[in-house]
C-alpha cells in the first residue's frame, strides 16, 4: 500500500546541532508540506513544495530549510537547532488538484536540549 | 486571505450525546473545507471535505458537516458520541495557492 513515512519518530538533540527529519511518500504526489504542531498554535506551515526542485517558505520558516530532489522525498533541516524548535513535526502530501486533501505522516517528536 | 476559527478549544460530552464542533471560515473565493481528526500520538486523518455540490457532507465514523455560505460556517456533528471519538479535531480551508489553513483545534472528551 502507498504511504507516507517519517523518520526518526523521536529525536533528542542539543542546541546548535544540525538536524534532518526525513519524509518519504510512495503515492507519487506532486505536493509536499512540513508543519509543526505546538500546544495552542494548531498546525503551522514551515515549508512546502509543488514539485521537484520547487520549494517555498511557509508561515514559520526561519531556521528551517528543505530541498526536493525527487518526487518521493522532502527532508526538513534545522540548520542550528534551538530550544524554540522543540515540537512535533508532521509531513503531508497531496496530488495537487484543488479538491485534494492532504495525507499526513505519523509525526516526529523533536526535543532540543 | 483565508482563515479558520474553531470555537472552543475543548469540548466535553457524555457518551451517547450529540457532538457539535464549531468552525467558521473566511475566504475570498468559494472555499474548499476539511475536517481532520488526530488521535493521541498519531498524524491527522481526513474525516470529511466539502468542495462543491451538496452542502451536507458525510464522513467516516458517523460524522457529518454542513456548509453554510451565509453563515461562513462548517460545523461538525455526530448524533451520538462514542468513547472512541475522543481526539483532537481540526477544521481547515484551502487557500488559493493550494495550502491548507488550519484552525487551532478542538479537543473532544467523551465521558462514560
Amino acid at each position: 500500500d502507498a504511504e507516507i513515512t517519517q523518520s526518526p519518530r523521536h529525536k533528542i538533540t542539543e542546541t546548535g546541532r544540525q538536524v534532518t527529519l526525513a519524509c518519504h511518500q510512495t503515492w507519487n504526489h506532486n505536493n509536499m508540506f512540513w508543519y509543526r504542531q505546538d500546544l495552542g498554535h494548531g498546525l503551522r506551515l514551515i515549508h512546502y513544495s509543488y514539485g521537484v526542485q520547487d520549494t517555498n517558505k511557509g508561515e514559520v520558516s526561519d531556521g528551517y530549510s528543505v530541498s526536493r530532489s525527487n518526487t518521493e522525498d522532502l527532508p526538513l533541516t534545522l540548520e542550528s537547532a534551538a530550544s524554540s524548535q522543540t515540537s512535533v513535526y508532521f509531513c503531508a502530501s497531496s496530488p495537487g488538484q484543488p479538491a485534494d486533501e492532504q495525507y499526513f505522516g505519523p509525526g516526529t517528536r523533536l526535543t532540543v536540549t | 486571505a483565508q482563515s479558520v476559527t474553531q470555537l472552543g478549544s475543548h469540548v466535553s460530552v457524555s457518551e451517547g450525546a450529540l457532538v457539535l464542533l464549531r468552525c467558521n471560515y473566511s475566504s475570498s473565493v468559494p472555499p474548499y473545507l476539511f475536517w481532520y481528526v488526530q488521535y493521541p500520538n498519531q498524524g491527522l486523518q481526513l474525516l470529511l471535505k466539502y468542495t462543491t455540490g451538496a452542502t451536507l457532507v458525510k464522513g467516516i465514523n458517523g460524522f457529518e458537516a454542513e456548509f453554510k455560505k451565509s453563515e461562513t460556517s462548517f460545523h461538525l456533528t455526530k448524533p451520538s458520541a462514542h468513547m472512541s471519538d475522543a481526539a483532537e479535531y481540526f477544521c481547515a480551508v484551502r487557500d488559493q495557492g493550494g495550502k491548507l489553513i488550519f484552525g487551532q483545534g478542538t479537543e473532544l472528551s467523551v465521558k462514560p
